[in-house]
């Protein structure tokens, strides 16, 4: 079974911190997606990566998609309160079926 | 230009009962999927339409089931609701069918009672 496992679970930091959040896999997958999602709202799309190695940067937020394409990587600097929310990876499996992880909640405090 | 709209906002069944979850796609897309999220998890899929036919199924029981109008709407069925299936309904389309990049509308919160 491919599983995307997201670590930490929780995460709590103040307002000005940095931080990153991980998404792993023993799979290999030919492109990852994350997504933030809001309470009581669907996943909103931050970004797509695709090549191995590659970094995508959307103003403070870097992801990086390991070289393996197994697992990924998103940095956060400089969190404020509006980056509260949880963060989901997602994938597609080698049934072409997409699979996503149970995600980081991400709670920063002003 | 609309993103992907749902209906109703909020359900509220009782077990036995059948609900039926509307889904209208972004403007210019033609694959709808569907996905569960129980609360603290992450989305499970569900099943995807394209062209009016289930090209994928996930790992859920016939008791749900599905459809894909011409217009690229689409709805989910769900038969002899169980306590289990209370959670949020998404529904996310995308512009190519497998296309990895899918945009989620709202959901659907059924709470089955």
């Amino acid at each position: 079974t491919q599983l995307l496992e997201q670590s930490p679970q929780f995460l709590s930091i103040q307002e000005g911190e940095n931080l990153t959040v991980y998404c792993n896999s023993s799979s290999v997958f030919s492109s990852l997606q994350w997504y933030r999602q809001e309470p009581g709202e669907g996943p909103v799309l931050l970004v797509t990566v695709v090549t191995g190695g590659e970094v995508k940067k959307l103003k403070r937020l870097t992801f990086q998609f390991g070289d393996a394409r197994k697992d990924s990587s998103l940095h956060i600097t400089a969190a404020q309160p509006g980056d509260t929310g949880l963060y989901l990876c997602a994938a597609e499996n080698r049934d072409d079926k997409i699979i996503f992880g149970k995600g980081t909640r991400l709670h920063i405090l002003p | 230009d609309a993103g992907v709209t749902q209906s109703p906002t909020h359900l509220i069944k009782t077990r036995g009962q059948q609900v039926t979850l509307r889904c209208s796609p972004k403007s210019g897309h033609d694959t709808v999927s569907w996905y569960q999220q129980a609360l603290g998890q992450g989305p499970q899929f569900i099943f995807q339409y394209y062209e009016e036919e289930e090209r994928q199924r996930g790992n859920f029981p016939d008791r749900f089931s599905g459809h894909q109008f011409p217009n690229y709407s689409s709805e989910l069925n769900v038969n002899a609701l169980l306590l289990g299936d209370s959670a949020l309904y998404l529904c996310a389309s995308s512009p190519i069918a497998g296309g990895p990049s899918q945009y989620f509308g709202p959901g659907t919160r059924l709470t089955v009672t």
